[in-house]
């Protein structure tokens, strides 16, 4: 399973763009990068999913280089209630394979 | 849809006593996971189901047991609960490896 680092932490303000990138040197082929959101007291939920070049839905924009061996998930005009714990998931590069978080990143914003 | 039903979302339990936490998904999904989140830490994978009769160890499977007999369910079973696992436990389900997980909204537990 492809390995994944993530800045432990980032603070914010209301209205900035923020974002996360997340390193995985190890990702296989077939992997795909998939980000999550945890609040407080909740199970994390889907954000984005992609497996190169650039993402785009209503919530916010992936960024993957040519190489795949990182990724920027953005989060454009962020407000008080983005404030979570983001996840950078790889894989799976074959089925059947485990759904492994890592650490994630605190984001905090701030009025 | 229901999504991911656990249930009980709390429960205080003695050491040494037995529970079973219960997992129910009605999207048909074939991927069943179980988690651990302890204060201020990610999510730790217990163990995990890649369909009915399939089960597998996650990163932290000690003192759990799980059973998968049927494409809904995925209880994980608790014997001789000790402090150590007091946690907020977490059940995800996805239809395939490449899809979203769905989460339920996790059961607090805590032995005492």
């Amino acid at each position: 399973l492809a390995k994944t680092t993530q800045p432990i932490s980032m603070d914010s303000y209301e209205g900035q763009e923020v974002n996360i990138t997340c390193s995985h040197n190890n990702i296989a082929t077939n992997d795909y990068i998939t980000w999550y959101q945890q609040f407080p007291s909740q199970g994390p939920r889907f954000i984005i999913q992609g497996y190169k070049t650039k993402v785009t839905n209503e919530v916010a924009s992936l960024f993957i280089p040519a190489d795949r061996k990182s990724s920027t998930l953005s989060l454009p005009r962020v407000s008080l209630s983005d404030t979570a714990v983001y996840y950078c998931l790889v894989g799976p590069s074959r089925a059947g394979t485990a759904l492994i978080f890592g650490k994630g990143t605190t984001l905090s914003v701030s009025s | 849809n229901a999504g991911v039903t656990q249930t009980p979302k709390f429960r205080i339990l003695k050491i040494g006593q037995s529970m079973t936490l219960q997992c129910t998904q009605d999207m048909n999904h074939n991927y069943m996971y179980w988690y651990r989140q302890d204060p201020g830490m990610g999510l730790k994978l217990i163990y995990y189901s890649v369909g009915a009769g399939i089960t597998d160890k996650g990163e932290v499977p000690n003192g759990y047991n799980v059973s998968r007999s049927t494409t809904e369910d995925f209880p994980l079973r608790l014997e001789l609960a000790a402090p150590s696992q007091t946690s907020v436990y977490f059940c995800a389900s996805l239809l395939g490896g490449r899809d979203e997980a769905f989460f339920g909204q996790g059961t607090r537990l805590t032995v005492v």
